[in-house]
């Protein structure tokens, strides 16, 4: 089976830009969250969609959006970006039956200059 | 607030110098507690989910445990390849978000 998949892998951006970010579950997976990591705080959750719908919300400010489509695949969209939110975006996905565990994606490297 | 905190932060060890890495959470009724592995420029790598206490998991050199307050991935005989950072999380009853631990990164010299 093949595993969670992200795009673009690296990005450079200047601040004030948009980025969109890609991932695409493991076949069958309809629950997919996003986590952003950076040294100095760790791995720290973004938010998680299910069934297109957004079921769960970390404490990140609104630029930070998320969407889901049909077939599962998720788009996580950070506006006018800023430098500290250079970090690795990983995407995880799971079965979300009950205690399931998250596989996670590569990561997209994102560099705000 | 759920909370993990992992140590050491870095643990240098010879091959085959066996350990421990420690992970001690408090959550608001835990739903499962999980170790990956996480190598630089990737992805967590999902090694074991533990549900309750007195649980034990086993994969070739780690062997993860669980109490009501920590747990612990021992590493037996470890090899350069093992070199890594560890991650622990917890997921608390009714949620579907993952609490991360700092991480502790692992050394191992040949």
């Amino acid at each position: 089976k093949a595993g969670v998949t992200q795009t673009p892998r690296y990005l450079i951006k200047t601040r004030g830009q948009q980025v969109t970010l890609s991932c695409s579950p493991i076949s069958g997976h309809r629950s997919v969250s996003w986590y952003q990591q950076t040294p100095g705080q760790g791995l720290q959750f973004l938010f998680e969609y299910f069934s297109e719908t957004q079921r769960n919300k970390g404490n990140f400010p609104g630029r930070f959006s998320g969407r889901q489509f049909s077939n599962s695949r998720s788009e996580m969209n950070v506006s006018t970006l800023e430098l500290g939110d250079s970090a690795l975006y990983l995407c995880a996905s799971s079965s979300a039956t009950g205690v399931e565990t998250q596989y996670f994606g590569p990561g997209t490297r994102l560099l705000v200059l | 607030e759920d909370q993990v905190t992992q140590s050491p932060e870095a643990l240098r060890l010879q091959e085959g110098e066996s350990s421990s890495l420690n992970c001690s959470y408090t959550v608001s009724g835990l739903r499962g507690l999980f170790w990956y592995r996480q190598d630089p420029g990737k992805g967590p790598e999902f090694l074991f989910t533990l549900y309750s206490a007195g649980e034990e998991k086993e994969k070739e050199r780690l062997k993860a445990t669980l109490t009501k307050k920590e747990s612990f991935l021992h590493i037996t005989a470890p090899k350069p390849e093992d070199s890594a950072t560890y991650l622990c999380a917890v997921q608390a009853r009714g949620a579907q978000k993952l609490v991360f631990g700092q991480g502790t990164r692992l050394t191992i010299n040949p």
